[in-house]
């Protein structure tokens, strides 16, 4: 149980383009969903918190008007990169959670990112 | 502040050997939580373990150990008779009660045949 799917895996777009990634989890209803960046070799960094049908919590220095997120249900979770610029190039990792504070959260296998 | 101290950048243990991962986390809060996640190489993070700021009961999971330490804010994480296909990248984390996670930089364990 408790699996999250990521889409795409991978996606290369060209520079100024958005690309959307989709986050669900699959078997369960998570109240909130995380959103992730990690670069390589390095640790996870939170971007956003979304609980579903209210706005995104976003993290300091996290553009909300570059990194949209919207909650639409308890089982879908979608990051909008818009205008993206190599700069975005990352490894986006989406986490799912049963509850607000303290449970574990379930991540995605996470998308790789490569704006040219 | 919040902070999670994962000092060893990178591990190579031969294999059948044991391994222990530190973890020392900073928080102020008298109710927090402790994790331990899995990162193999296809980039999908794996749960491993959850652990309460109110249990310090340590914790066996087959080969997998966990000695939680208050008075040392420790969380240290033990893979016993080590394997190849434990080789990973390990996170320690911490979560609070608004469900906010702090993750260490990891620990890169490399388990050589």
């Amino acid at each position: 149980g408790a699996v999250v799917s990521q889409h795409p895996s991978r996606v290369i777009c060209k520079s100024g383009t958005s690309v959307k990634i989709e986050c669900r989890s699959l078997d369960f209803q998570a109240t909130t969903m995380f959103w992730y960046r990690q670069f390589p070799k390095q640790s996870l960094m939170l971007m956003a918190t979304s609980n579903e049908g209210s706005k995104a919590t976003y993290e300091q220095g996290v553009e909300k008007d570059k990194f949209l997120i919207n909650h639409a249900s308890l089982t879908l979770s979608t990051l909008t990169v818009t205008s993206a610029h190599p700069e975005d190039s990352s490894f986006y990792i989406c986490s799912a959670s049963f509850s607000n504070g303290g449970y574990e959260q379930y991540f995605g296998p996470g998308t790789r990112l490569t704006v040219t | 502040a919040q902070k999670v101290t994962q000092a060893q950048t990178e591990i190579s243990v031969v294999e059948k050997e044991d391994v222990t991962l530190d973890c020392v986390y900073e928080t102020r809060d008298t109710t927090y939580y402790l994790f331990w996640y899995k990162q193999p190489p296809s980039g999908e993070l794996v749960f491993l373990i959850r652990r309460n700021s109110f249990d310090e009961q340590n914790e066996i999971s087959g080969r997998y150990s966990w000695n939680f330490q208050k008075s040392t804010s420790s969380f240290n994480f033990t893979i016993t008779a080590s394997q190849v296909v434990d080789s990973a990248v390990y996170f320690c984390a911490l979560g609070n009660t608004g469900n906010q996670f702090y993750f260490g930089t990891g620990t890169s364990l490399t388990v050589i045949p």
